[in-house]
C-alpha cells in the first residue's frame, strides 16, 4: 500500500515552453502534498506543499507564477514549470501524506520522480 | 525540526550488518526519528520511525539511545541493493510537515 506515482518519469522540452508534471496517490488521500527539487549530487530541496482546495504555500527563493500547483484532488497534484529554461532542468519529486486509506497517517510516501531536461 | 548530523559515506561489505548513526541532539519531546534512503534517480523510500522505543520491520531495525540524542539504523544483512544514500530526519508525527532532508549518508555495499 501507500504508492505514489508521477507522469512522466522523463521529460525533455525547449526553452521556453511549459510542462505539467502529475503526482497521484494511488491507494490512499492526501489532504497535504510536497513538491521538491533535486539538483545533481545534492539532496532534495522542498519547493513548495500543496493543500487540497486551496492555494500551495512556496518555501523562499521559489516563484510561485513560475512553478505553478493544483491539487484539485484528494489523489491529484500537478505541478507546471511555466517558461522553463535550462536552469530548471532537475530531478522533481512529490510525495504526499495519507490522511485516510492506505499507508500510515504519520509516514510520508514519495513518488519515483520526474527527471526534466530543458534545451 | 531538529538538525541531524550524519557522516558522509560509509562501506559496508555484502552481507555484513549496515550500522548507520545518526545525532539529533536539538530533538524535542514529540519529535519522531525517520529514516529514508534514496537510491540513484529514483524517489526516496521509507525505511523505518521511531520516537524513543526501539523498532524493527522487515527492512531494517532503529535503535534510539536513552536520552534521544542520537539513533542507529541498522540493515542487518546488507546486499548490494542496498546501495544508497540515508537520511535521517526528525519531525513531529503530524501530517502536513514536509521532511526537511540533509546531506545523508551515501552507503556503498561491496561484494
Amino acid at each position: 500500500g501507500a504508492v505514489v506515482s508521477q507522469h512522466p518519469s522523463r521529460v525533455i522540452c525547449k526553452s521556453g515552453t511549459s510542462v505539467k508534471i502529475e503526482c497521484r496517490s494511488l491507494d490512499f488521500q492526501a489532504t497535504t502534498m510536497f513538491w521538491y527539487r533535486q539538483f545533481p549530487k545534492q539532496s532534495l530541496m522542498l519547493m513548495a506543499t500543496s493543500n487540497e482546495g486551496s492555494k500551495a504555500t512556496y518555501e523562499q527563493g521559489v516563484e510561485k507564477d513560475k512553478f505553478l500547483i493544483n491539487h484539485a484532488s484528494l489523489t491529484l497534484s500537478t505541478l507546471t514549470v511555466t517558461s522553463a529554461h535550462p536552469e530548471d532542468s532537475s530531478f522533481y519529486i512529490c510525495s504526499a501524506d495519507p490522511t485516510s486509506g492506505g499507508g500510515s497517517t504519520d509516514t510520508q510516501y514519495f513518488g519515483p520522480g520526474t527527471r526534466l531536461t530543458v534545451l | 525540526d531538529a538538525k541531524t548530523t550524519q557522516p558522509p559515506s560509509m562501506d559496508c561489505a555484502e552481507g555484513r550488518a549496515a550500522n548507520l548513526p545518526c545525532n539529533h541532539s536539538t530533538i524535542s519531546g514529540n519529535e519522531y526519528v525517520y529514516w529514508y534512503r534514496q537510491i540513484h534517480s529514483q524517489g526516496p523510500q521509507y525505511i523505518i520511525h521511531g520516537l524513543k522505543n526501539n523498532e524493527t520491520n522487515e527492512m531494517a531495525s532503529l535503535i534510539i539511545t536513552e536520552d534521544r540524542k542520537s539513533s542507529t539504523l541498522i540493515l542487518p544483512h546488507a546486499t548490494l541493493r542496498d546501495t544508497a544514500v540515508y537520511y535521517c530526519i526528525v519531525r513531529g508525527s503530524n501530517s502536513g510537515y514536509a521532511l526537511n532532508f540533509g546531506k545523508g549518508t551515501s552507503l556503498l555495499v561491496t561484494p
